[in-house]
């Protein structure tokens, strides 16, 4: 399986700053046959099923501020939140959908400082 | 608007079956677009994909569970359906059903979810 590590493991920002996880992939994620790195990112409040963010690594899903973005390649991408909203406290988790079976990051959880 | 709809929570004694029903709504699932997916959350914990299948009936599954998993779909309800066989409390988890875009001719990302069953496995 490919194992996906996110850092940090928690992480507390003030409002209106940015806020920046990690997810690292034990092997690379991106298929050289279409150019795609098979990475999304997924945003989990309390006591509700995820919700996806980003996905093909930098891709927003419809609906999603801005303010989230998505970047990296390979093995290691990046979820950026450019000004943090008191409404993303919540964890966040990255998947790699490149393997079977797709695989989760262990989630990064985001507080308010 | 794409609904997912899961069957009530439960207890499951230990060595029987579990089982769950998703029910589509908003979408055919016939569009051929979509995997259709289970995938366990214990509490306080991580994400674990159990497996998908396409309406096809073509099915994938995590290696860690496959001897125990069955999924099923039913087009003409537009239900699909997971079976876990010989559960223990390390079964005990919520459970989601979820969709998968398919892209470039395989499962990608998950784009909607159902609400979450959590399933308790106990005596």
């Amino acid at each position: 399986d490919i194992v996906m590590t996110q850092s940090p493991d928690s992480l507390a920002v003030s409002l209106g700053e940015r806020a920046t996880i990690k997810c690292k992939s034990s092997q690379s994620v991106l298929y050289s046959s279409n150019n795609e790195n098979y990475l999304a990112w997924y945003q989990q409040k309390a006591g509700q099923p995820p919700k996806l963010l980003i996905y093909w690594a930098s891709t927003r899903e419809s609906g999603v501020p801005d303010r989230f973005s998505g970047s990296g390649s390979g093995t290691d991408f990046t979820l950026t939140i450019s000004s943090l909203q008191a409404e993303d406290v919540a964890v966040y988790y990255c998947q790699q959908y490149f393997g079977i079976p797709p695989t989760f990051g262990q989630g990064t959880r985001l507080e308010i400082k | 608007q794409v609904q997912l709809k899961q069957s009530d929570s439960g207890l499951v004694k230990p060595s029987q079956t579990l089982s769950l029903t998703c029910t589509v709504s908003g979408d055919s699932m016939n569009s051929g677009s979509y995997y259709w997916s289970w995938i366990r959350q214990p509490a306080g914990k991580g994400l674990e994909w159990i497996g998908r299948i396409f309406t096809s009936g073509s099915t994938n599954y995590n290696p860690s569970l496959k001897s125990r998993v069955t999924i099923s779909v039913d087009t003409s309800k537009n239900q699909f359906s997971l079976k876990l066989s010989s559960v223990t409390a390390a079964d005990t988890a919520v459970y989601y059903c979820a969709r998968e875009v398919r892209g470039y001719g395989s499962g990608t990302y998950v784009d909607y979810w159902g609400q979450g069953t959590l399933v308790t496995v106990s005596s």
